[in-house]
């Protein structure tokens, strides 16, 4: 089945300690972007890639990195995570400029 | 003027009505734009592109007037299940996947 997934799907963590939100498509995508949403300003794109060590900065990348070492994969970093970062998380991919996005299952991250 | 503005909603409509969306974008060198539907805790699912000519899907209806910088969609014979919060996304420079989201207009359909 063609999709896009992301671990954990749920996190709680506290300030400061480092974590790493995979995301991972089977479907041989070579876009894949970041997006976090947060209540009255919608989604915004954090970083996306348009193929594999190609990466960019989206609107939003203060405090967070990622890396495309290989295509099926585009992690998300939170070095030091702070409370400004809790949110939902979705990981997408698609193959073309042109086609449809795919969106994963999304990331609830809290941070204390 | 915000990149990409929406109708804030909510949309409270009656089964079996037609509704229209509106959506503004500021940039005039955008190129592609999309309407997404995101229901209630999940993630966005594309619901159409919208093109020069403009499209149609079913009883979906989608414009695009690139003089006025304006997307329009229009359902027709509302279901309960289009209850769904709709966002109007824009492409700031063709092939850039540099995506620019409204923030959505919620709509509820009442039986």
């Amino acid at each position: 089945e063609a999709q896009v997934t992301q671990n954990p799907r749920y996190l709680i963590t506290v300030t400061g300690k480092k974590l790493t939100v995979t995301c991972s498509q089977n479907m041989n995508h070579e876009y894949m972007s970041w997006y976090r949403q947060d209540p009255g300003l919608g989604l915004r794109q954090i970083y996306y890639s348009m193929n594999v060590e190609v990466t960019d900065k989206g609107d939003v990348p203060e405090g967070y990195k990622v890396s495309r070492k290989e295509k099926r994969n585009f992690p998300l970093i939170l070095e030091s995570p702070s409370p400004n970062q809790t949110s939902l998380y979705f990981c997408a991919s698609k193959r073309t400029v042109q086609e449809t996005q795919y969106f994963g299952p999304g990331t609830r991250l809290l941070v204390l | 003027r915000k990149e990409v503005e929406q109708d804030p909603g909510p949309f409270n409509v009656p089964e079996g009505a037609t509704v229209a969306f509106n959506c503004t974008y500021s940039n005039s060198a955008s190129q592609s734009f999309f309407w997404y539907r995101q229901d209630c805790r999940k993630e966005p699912k594309l619901l159409m592109s919208v093109y020069s000519s403009g499209n149609e899907d079913g009883r979906f209806t989608a414009q695009l007037n690139r003089a006025s910088q304006y997307i329009s969609l229009l359902i027709r014979d509302s279901k309960l299940s289009d209850s769904a919060t709709y966002l109007c996304v824009v492409e700031r420079r063709a092939g850039s996947y540099q995506l620019t989201f409204g923030k959505g207009t919620k709509l509820s359909v009442i039986p």
